[in-house]
């Protein structure tokens, strides 16, 4: 089956400090969307960012950027100046295979 | 826009009883799904569906069934609740636009 890994259980930054959570999938496909999601205590979840396969450039959104490698199926995700308001679960997803990673908490310290 | 709505939030059952959760989408999506969430297991396919009248297994799919007669809606069923089911099942749906909208969970317990 094909997966998505999400190697870090737990992450950890300062306020106004960077922080870049990991995650690996497994496709054969070549055209195909990836996503990451945020989850607050609040339970509900919430879009943080898309990245198409077929596009060259990393998507970004506002403090949130992606590093997307392609060929070694990497895709992971930049937290710019830090806010306590991110401290969350981050899931990375492939929709293509309706598949999640198992998470990372992140938390963020004042 | 409510978009999905899930009911309801917060449900305790006894082993062996019935229950189904209902998903509601007002997005003409196409397609709809049913995730569990479990901690250190991210979130889990139960069955989905790709249009009215259709239904498909997941990853996860014994000991729960679904429905999907309308567009709009798509039912969870348990038939006899165990302990294992305890968990928070989210719905989704999507299509034709890449990504996933969720509902806001169902937190439920089997004693």
């Amino acid at each position: 089956a094909q997966t998505v890994t999400q190697s870090q259980p737990e992450m950890s930054v300062q306020e106004a400090e960077t922080v870049t959570l990991s995650c690996t999938y497994d496709t054969s496909e070549s055209d195909y969307y990836l996503f990451w999601y945020k989850q607050p205590p609040s339970r509900q979840m919430i879009l943080v960012i898309r990245q198409e396969a077929y596009k060259q450039q990393n998507a970004t959104e506002n403090r949130f950027s992606v590093n997307f490698q392609k060929a070694a199926k990497s895709f992971s995700l930049k937290i710019s100046d830090s806010q306590l308001g991110d401290a969350a679960m981050y899931f990375c997803a492939y929709l293509n295979d309706m598949r999640f990673g198992a998470g990372t908490r992140l938390t963020v310290k004042p | 826009n409510a978009g999905v709505t899930q009911t309801p939030k917060f449900r305790v059952l006894k082993t062996g009883q019935s229950m189904t959760l209902l998903c509601a989408q007002d997005m003409n999506h196409e397609y709809m799904y049913w995730y569990r969430q479990d901690p250190g297991m991210g979130l889990r396919l139960i069955h989905y569906s790709v249009g009215e009248g259709t239904t498909a297994k997941g990853e996860v799919p014994d000991g729960y069934n679904v429905s999907r007669l309308k567009k709009q809606n798509f039912l969870l069923g348990l038939e006899s609740a165990a302990p294992s089911q305890t968990s928070v099942y989210f719905c989704a749906s999507s299509y034709p636009a890449p990504g996933y909208t969720f509902g806001s969970g169902t937190r439920l317990t089997v004693v």
